[in-house]
């Protein structure tokens, strides 16, 4: 099982609409959770992190965290064709030393 | 306040030849990590390492592959004899001394072995 997972891509939402990115991960113990942003040649772009259970919201993101189903997810309202990017899921693993392990990404595209 | 600085940010390399990748970490922050990220793939840990130390480097090829952060200068990722299987964008991040603190990226150095 690998150990993070991203809901395959490509997503296509249209502008103005909400675009929802999922990611599931294997071990239990994993601390810190992020999301990061990713342009096409560029270096990844932290976009939130997100600790404890619950929401987490930051602009027009929003970062759900439930650790008891292994589960965080991310919400961007009013996507913006701006917002089209692969969007990168990592977290830390129990135990570590803070290194990340990262899903493959999902690519999203906003369609004007 | 500078980010993380990276040079080169494009390197081409013959196959044997020395690849040498240099990173230098947001002022103040003393954890920094290499990732790899290879043509459709996501991005890999390779090693991290605080002044002349290297803490974890579980994701380092055993052969060929080495990383140093020596007390003064920049942290520097060695790929000797390189093949065209390390064609890649290498990454580095660095981090405060909070357990809980983001790593920040720096804009890659994009190998091309010829």
């Amino acid at each position: 099982q690998k150990e993070v997972e991203q809901n395959s891509g490509p997503l296509s939402v249209p502008e103005g609409a909400i675009a929802s990115l999922n990611c599931t991960y294997s071990d239990r113990g994993s601390q810190s959770f992020f999301w990061y942003r990713q342009y096409s040649g560029k270096s990844p772009e932290l976009i939130m992190s997100i600790y404890s259970n619950g929401d987490k919201e930051d602009g027009r993101f929003t970062a759900q965290l439930n650790k008891a189903s292994q589960y965080v997810s991310l919400l961007i309202r009013d996507s913006q064709p701006s917002d089209s990017a692969t969007y990168l899921c990592a977290l830390t693993p129990g135990g570590s030393n803070y290194k990340l392990t990262f899903g493959k990404g999902t690519l999203l595209t906003v369609n004007p | 306040n500078a980010g993380v600085m990276q040079n080169p940010r494009h390197l081409v390399r013959r196959r044997g030849q020395e690849a040498r990748l240099r990173c230098s970490p947001m002022k103040g922050h003393s954890h920094v990590y290499w990732y790899r990220q290879l043509p459709e793939e996501g991005l890999k840990f390779m090693v991290y390492l605080q002044k002349e130390n290297i803490i974890d480097e579980s994701g380092m090829p055993k052969e060929r592959f080495s990383a140093e952060f020596p007390k003064e200068g920049p942290s520097i990722l060695r790929i000797q004899q390189v093949v065209r299987g390390d064609s890649a964008a290498y990454f580095c991040a660095s981090r405060g001394q909070e357990s809980t603190d983001t790593q920040y990226f720096g804009p890659g150095t994009r190998l091309t072995v010829l």
